[in-house]
């Protein structure tokens, strides 16, 4: 299975700026995906990350505020923009091989606003 | 739409004893795709165990089973022998069938193994 790096682990940020979270897989994945969990909170997509094109955002998330590169079948970035104290979450990369092989996730992104 | 319900929030289970956590499913697709995965509290999600609808055999991964009930659109895990390091948050998930593999998840159930 693939093995997901992401980074970084955590950070706190003020509000008003942008944080770039990576995301690097050991092997060469067709579906990267991208999840936020709020505290308490179940885990959420966010978007679908296209290599070689846009982003697929699930209803609710707009690529002003969550934009997502993915410039190889290994590396994926999600941004947060402008960031408030409501997106104080866990986020979450994740990678599949083929779309009937179990997802597999990073150890996530702990982001507090401040 | 695809719902996933976990009815409990939290469960208690004593060491080496067997836990059931409970999953009800929704959906009118014939083919789809149910997962569970642990999250401890350092908040990484760990894959746990899958089982397909067509899969006329219960899953089974070392001490975790999945009871597959699917007249009743129930995914129950089964934990044998509880460990303490089974402490954490899981949670149930179904797979889209766009062919995407995205995940729908419940809200999960806290596990807490006592001594």
């Amino acid at each position: 299975s693939a093995v997901i790096s992401q980074k970084p682990s955590r950070d706190i940020c003020q509000r008003g700026t942008s944080l770039t979270i990576q995301c690097q897989v050991d092997s060469q994945v067709t579906m990267m995906f991208w999840y936020r969990q709020q505290p308490g909170q179940s885990l959420t997509l966010i978007a679908t990350a296209n290599q070689g094109s846009e982003a697929t955002y699930e209803s609710g998330f707009v690529i002003d505020k969550f934009p997502i590169s993915r410039p190889n079948l290994t590396f994926s970035t999600l941004t947060v923009s402008n960031m408030s104290p409501e997106d104080s979450s866990i986020y979450l990369c994740s990678a599949a091989d083929r779309a009937d092989s179990p997802l597999h996730f990073g150890n996530g992104t702990r982001l507090t606003v401040t | 739409a695809q719902k996933i319900t976990q009815t409990q929030p939290g469960m208690f289970v004593q060491e080496k004893e067997a836990v059931t956590l409970d999953c009800t499913y929704d959906t009118s697709d014939q083919s789809y795709g149910l997962f569970w995965y642990k999250q401890p509290s350092s908040g990484e999600m760990i894959f746990l165990i899958y089982q397909g609808s067509y899969d006329e055999q219960n899953a089974t991964e070392g001490r975790y089973s999945l009871n597959f009930q699917k007249a009743r659109k129930s995914a129950n895990l089964v934990i044998s022998a509880s460990q303490l390091g089974d402490s954490a948050m899981y949670f149930c998930a179904m797979r889209d069938t766009s062919g995407y593999s995205t995940l729908t998840f419940g809200k999960g159930t806290m596990l807490l193994v006592s001594p």
